[in-house]
């Protein structure tokens, strides 16, 4: 079974500051994909950003980018120009790109505070 | 708003009751998924759902179900509650499988008392 596991149960920026988030895997599939979701206080799940596993290029939206080490099984996210409305619970996971696969596998989360 | 609707948003009940938790998905998806996301468990992966059959299972107990409509509706029953059961219980949608981002709802927070 895959596991996901975010070492940073809080992590704490200024506004404007640049943070990473870090995120592990376990895996022994090749093909698969990797997410990053925000969590605010309002509890709604939000789709940040996503990797396919046979792109060797990091995905970018915006202000969020990734660090994706497929060889360690790393998945970092990094959050540049940080704002206070990035401040949420934020999930790492992972999906097998099988056909009839689980659904995603969650870590436990970081909380990210933003300082102003 | 990410087009999935659950309902209802809050649910009270007590200990050995039946619950039923509704979803509808995007238009268009034709995958539902279930969630729960307790403190103790974090976000767990419950069932899938594709085109009404289920396609796969993850920590769901015996005493939930879920089942998928016609019109792609899907409805998660919890049974026999237990205090362990308080939770979120999120559903999402894709428009098919694996490859596909899902859309979660707003959830809808369970207490057993």
């Amino acid at each position: 079974a895959q596991t996901v596991t975010q070492s940073q149960p809080e992590m704490s920026v200024q506004e404007a500051e640049t943070v990473t988030l870090s995120c592990t895997y376990d895996t022994s599939e090749s093909d698969y994909y990797l997410f990053w979701y925000k969590q605010p206080p309002s509890r709604q799940m939000i789709l940040v950003i996503r990797q396919e596993a046979y792109k060797q290029q990091n995905a970018t939206e915006n202000r969020f980018s990734v660090n994706f080490q497929k060889a360690a099984k790393s998945f970092s996210l990094k959050i540049s120009d940080s704002q206070l409305g990035d401040a949420a619970m934020y999930f790492c996971a992972y999906r097998s790109a099988l056909i009839g696969a689980d659904g995603l596998t969650f870590g436990k989360g970081t909380h990210l505070i933003i300082q102003p | 708003d990410s087009g999935v609707t659950q309902t209802p948003k809050h649910l009270i009940t007590a200990t050995g009751q039946r619950v039923t938790l509704r979803c509808s998905p995007r238009s268009g998806d034709l995958s539902v998924y279930w969630y729960q996301q307790s403190l103790d468990q974090g976000l767990q992966f419950l069932i899938q759902y594709y085109n009404g059959e289920e396609r796969a299972k993850g920590n769901i107990l015996e005493r939930f179900s879920a089942q998928q409509f016609p019109d792609l509706h899907s409805e998660l029953n919890l049974s026999s509650l237990e205090l362990g059961d308080s939770a979120l219980y999120f559903c999402a949608s894709s428009e098919r499988d694996s490859y596909n981002e899902q859309f979660f709802g707003p959830g809808t927070r369970l207490t057993v008392l």
